[in-house]
């Protein structure tokens, strides 16, 4: 099947510093790409959805500014979030799909743990 | 709008158990319906979809049928097995799979 890969798994950082978080897609091209925030005990929220080569559609409530994101390739798309703070700790999940069947499964990745202290 | 409800967990049982893990939604359309499931250390997988009302989706022994009347899409197996341990979600989608809500997940402990 198709896999998903994210780096890193776990990262703990300094407030005020930014990350990045980066999904590639390794065994097929990957047209769109999505980011997904999990909270403790809640449901994954989309937060932004990215189309190579063009800019992401970010989600209602979700910082565009501070959550930056690049499809720059179709195997490739980073997460940063910029000037972190420990309110920005969570679980950042990214997913891909294809593009070519009518219905178009997402895959997704195994999650990044993010800890801001 | 659309959102997911599920059974909140955790949800522990000997095996070869009969497992249910509720899950109902409010959709503005017609939307498909999904179970997705997280192994340990592994990223979402599609366990089953349906895509209109009185589907059922199965795969690894593992059902669930739309109901669009009860606005439910419940996830049952006869017989879990140690191997089914992980977290479950309820999905929809509006759209195709372009868009999906998520309910909050289920983990699911199956001990021999």
């Amino acid at each position: 099947g198709a896999v998903v890969s994210q780096h890193p798994s776990r990262v703990i950082c300094k407030s005020g510093t930014s990350v990045k978080i980066e999904c590639r897609s390794l065994d097929f091209q990957a047209t769109t790409m999505f980011w997904y925030r999990q909270f403790p005990k809640k449901s994954l929220m989309l937060m932004a959805t990215s189309n190579e080569g063009s800019k992401a559609t970010y989600e209602q409530g979700v910082e565009k500014d501070k959550f930056l994101i690049n499809h720059a390739s179709l195997t490739l798309s980073t997460l940063t979030v910029t000037s972190a703070h420990p309110e920005d700790s969570s679980f950042y999940i990214c997913s891909a799909n294809s593009g070519r069947a009518l219905y178009n499964e997402q895959f997704f990745g195994p999650g990044t743990r993010l800890t801001v202290l | 709008g659309n959102s997911v409800t599920q059974m909140e967990g955790p949800v522990t049982l000997s095996e070869e158990a009969f497992l249910t893990i509720n899950c109902t939604y409010t959709a503005t359309g017609y939307p498909s319906l999904f179970w997705y499931v997280q192994y340990p250390g592994e990223g979402l997988q599609l366990l089953l979809k349906a895509t209109k009302a009185d589907d059922k989706g199965s795969n690894k022994g593992f059902e669930a049928t739309y109901r669009k009347e009860t606005t439910s899409f419940h996830l049952e197996k006869g017989s879990v097995q140690v191997s089914d341990s992980a977290v479950y979600f309820c999905a929809l989608s509006d759209n195709g799979a372009n868009n999906l809500f998520f309910g909050t997940g289920t983990r699911l402990t199956v001990i021999p």
